[in-house]
């Protein structure tokens, strides 16, 4: 089966620092890749989602990037955090580029700039 | 593109009623429509889900129903329980692009 995993599970960083974080999942070959940011008390908004290595598609401008390293691995960056930075950070997978497909959420990270 | 409404934004209930939460989407390709539950600290985790083909699903206590013409699509649940309590999320999707709704936070009550 397959599972998907998120860390740190916390993290507190103050303005100014750099961010790392990891998604990866085990158990499927090729899915599509999502990353999500969750405000306090709102709704989700994806950041980037990616179909394969190498190939990132932003969906929000802003001062985060994402890479796409292996075919299983997903990591959301910032070279400087910002307070509006802070939130909790959902990465998804799904298993068929181009269509219809379930999207399944890791156990998430949260993340608060000071 | 895509919009998704989702109603109430707060929705309690006694234990053993029923609540129902309603979506509706803008755009009549849509043809896939999951529900997602979130608990406290956790990543949202699929529920239910319906496509287009289909007008009812049911799961137990929780079923979903689509009206393609009308392009909204409710969640029920039925006996609800303390467990029950937690922020629902409805979504419309077409091809690899999905649309959240903004969440239902449903409250049981003992």
């Amino acid at each position: 089966s397959q599972t998907i995993h998120q860390w740190p599970a916390t993290l507190v960083q103050p303005v100014g620092s750099p961010l790392s974080l990891e998604c990866t999942v085990e158990g499927t070959s090729n899915p599509n890749l999502y990353w999500y940011r969750q405000a306090a008390g709102r709704g989700l908004q994806l950041l980037f989602y990616s179909i394969g290595i190498d190939q990132i598609s932003s969906e929000v401008p802003q001062n985060l990037s994402a890479s796409r390293p292996q075919d299983r691995q997903f990591i959301l960056s910032s070279k400087k955090l910002l307070l509006s930075d802070s939130g909790f950070y959902l990465c998804a997978w799904s298993m068929v580029a181009g269509s219809t497909d379930t999207q399944y959420f890791g156990p998430g990270t949260r993340l608060t700039v000071l | 593109g895509e919009n998704v409404e989702q109603h109430p934004s707060t929705l309690s209930v006694q234990e053993g009623d029923s609540a129902v939460i309603k979506c509706t989407y803008s755009d009549s390709a849509s043809n896939y429509f999951p529900w997602y539950k979130q608990e406290l600290g956790k990543g949202p985790q699929l529920i239910i889900d319906i496509r287009s083909n289909v007008g009812e699903k049911k799961d137990q206590r929780i079923a979903v129903t689509l009206n393609k013409t009308a392009k909204h699509f409710s969640l029920h649940i039925t006996e609800t329980q303390p467990e029950d309590s937690a922020v629902y999320f409805c979504a419309a999707s077409r091809d690899d692009k999905i649309i959240f709704g903004k969440g239902t936070r449903l409250h049981i009550l003992p």
